[in-house]
C-alpha cells in the first residue's frame, strides 16, 4: 500500500505570515512527486513537478523542496496572502504509473 | 487555449440507474485520468489511459465502473448500476505525459444518487 502523508491538515495563519507544510512518501521506486493548489469550486491547479533529489523550485512566493532518499517533500510560502488561502495537494508518482494523492493541507489566510 | 472540460457538471440519478461521465482532455495530451473525490475524503485514483490503452484498471472501485477513450481524445467513464456511495466529484485530468508531466483538471462532474 502506498501512503503519501500530508501534515498539517490544516492551518490558519494571519496575512503576512509565512507558512510551510510536509508531504511524506515512499522512499522506493520514486519517480517525481507532484504539489497541486486547489481553490474552492476551482480545479486543482499545478504548482510544481521535481523529480530530482535536492530539487528545489520556486513560483513567486511559494517555493518547494524535495528529499527523495527521506521521502519527504516542503512546500513554503513566503508572506501569505488571503488569496493562498486553498487546499494544497502532493501527489506521489511511481513507476506503476499512478498518482497517489494525500489528503491535503487544507491553508486559511486571514487579513 | 481551451481547457481540460468534463459533462455534465451535475448530475442527479436514482439509484440502480446507469450515468455516463464525459470528459475531453487538451489536444495533444496523451495521458488521461480520472478521480473521484468523496465528501470528506481525498482525491481517489480510478485509472488512466496512455493513448487508447489503460494498462491499470485496479483503482476502479467495482466491476461496475468502466472507462474508455477514443484516439487520443474524450474518454467516457460509466457507472452502472448506482449506488449511493458512487456519490461524488468526478475529476478528469489530463497530461503530456504520464507522471512526469502535470497534470491539467477539468472542473469535475458532481454525481449525486439518491
Amino acid at each position: 500500500i502506498l501512503n503519501v502523508e500530508q501534515s498539517p491538515q490544516s492551518l490558519h495563519v494571519q496575512e503576512g505570515d509565512s507558512t510551510n507544510f510536509t508531504c511524506s512518501f515512499p522512499s522506493s521506486n520514486f519517480y517525481a512527486l507532484h504539489w497541486y493548489r486547489w481553490e474552492t469550486a476551482k480545479s486543482p491547479e499545478a504548482l510544481f513537478v521535481m523529480t530530482l533529489n535536492g530539487d528545489e523550485k520556486k513560483k513567486g512566493r511559494i517555493s518547494a523542496t524535495l528529499n527523495t532518499k527521506e521521502g519527504y517533500s516542503y512546500l513554503y510560502i513566503k508572506g501569505s496572502q488571503p488569496e493562498d488561502s486553498a487546499t494544497y495537494l502532493c501527489a506521489f508518482y511511481n513507476q506503476g504509473g499512478k498518482l497517489i494523492f494525500g489528503q491535503g493541507t487544507e491553508l486559511s489566510v486571514k487579513p | 487555449g481551451a481547457g481540460v472540460s468534463q459533462s455534465p457538471s451535475n448530475k442527479v440519478t436514482e439509484k440502480g440507474k446507469d450515468v455516463e461521465l464525459r470528459c475531453d482532455p487538451i489536444s495533444g495530451h496523451t495521458a488521461l485520468y480520472w478521480y473521484r473525490q468523496r465528501l470528506g475524503q481525498g482525491l481517489e485514483f480510478l485509472i488512466y489511459f496512455q493513448g487508447n490503452s489503460a494498462p491499470d484498471k485496479s483503482g476502479l472501485p467495482s466491476d461496475r465502473f468502466s472507462a474508455e477513450r477514443t484516439g487520443e481524445s474524450v474518454s467516457t467513464l460509466t457507472i452502472q448500476r448506482t449506488q449511493q456511495e458512487d456519490s461524488a466529484v468526478y475529476l478528469c485530468a489530463s497530461s503530456l505525459s504520464r507522471g512526469f508531466a502535470e497534470q491539467y483538471f477539468g472542473p469535475g462532474t458532481r454525481l449525486t444518487v439518491t
